[in-house]
């Protein structure tokens, strides 16, 4: 099956630690996405890559940290800095292309510190 | 400022009722418009596209209009079923851009 996918989809943290989210993708698609998504918000984009090895903040990157060493893999770094991190991440990908450039979900993980 | 704005936040209708909800933007260059339905703890999943130049798109008992002039979109649900119980967010990318807008979403939940 193509698709995206995300793991753990629940994760415990206590404060201090860093933890790592897993997002695999196996469509083909250049771009990669992070969001955060809090209860009564819009998601908010957190961290973007439009081409491997290449990523740029989005609206919400402090305390946060991605890699993207390959096509298919975009993971999330939640680092001690960040200082509210319990919410609910979503991972998505786009073709990239500008015309029809919609973009495939996750089914998410859930975050909480203890 | 690039917004996306939607109404109502939340409704409760009766199984087999129908409903529209509410999208209205700021997002300009405009390329296109997406609703997507979010099951709870779920990622969300597309149901339609708008590209600026259509008015109508029907997917299945979903149909989504556009105005663009007015920068308004909608979308209609007909005989709600039980599993239309979702959040329903509306979704608008501007023209040249990777970033997406999303609204904060219309929770919609349908009782037997």
């Amino acid at each position: 099956d193509g698709g995206i996918t995300q793991s753990p989809k629940y994760l415990f943290r206590k404060e201090g630690q860093n933890v790592t989210l897993s997002c695999e993708q196996n469509l083909n698609h250049d771009a990669m996405y992070w969001y955060r998504q809090d209860p009564g918000q819009g998601l908010r984009l957190i961290y973007y890559s439009q081409i491997v090895n290449d990523f740029q903040k989005g609206d919400i990157a402090e305390g946060y940290s991605v890699s993207r060493e390959k096509k298919e893999s975009f993971p999330l770094t939640v680092t001690s800095a960040q200082k509210n991190p319990t919410a609910f991440y979503l991972c998505a990908s786009s073709s990239g292309r500008i015309v029809d450039n919609e973009q495939f979900f996750g089914p998410g993980t859930r975050l909480t510190v203890l | 400022k690039n917004q996306v704005e939607q109404s109502p936040q939340s409704l409760i209708i009766l199984e087999g009722k129908n409903c529209t909800l509410q999208c209205n933007y700021t997002v300009s260059p405009f390329s296109n418009l997406r609703w997507y339905k979010q099951d709870t703890g779920r990622g969300p999943v597309s149901l339609t596209i708008m590209t600026f130049s259509e008015n109508t798109k029907s997917n299945g008992r979903y149909t989504a209009t556009l105005d663009a002039d007015t920068k308004q979109s909608s979308l209609h649900i007909t005989a709600s079923q039980l599993s239309d119980s979702a959040s329903y967010i509306c979704v608008v990318s501007g023209m040249g851009t990777y970033k997406y807008i999303f609204g904060t979403g219309t929770r919609l939940k349908v009782l037997a």
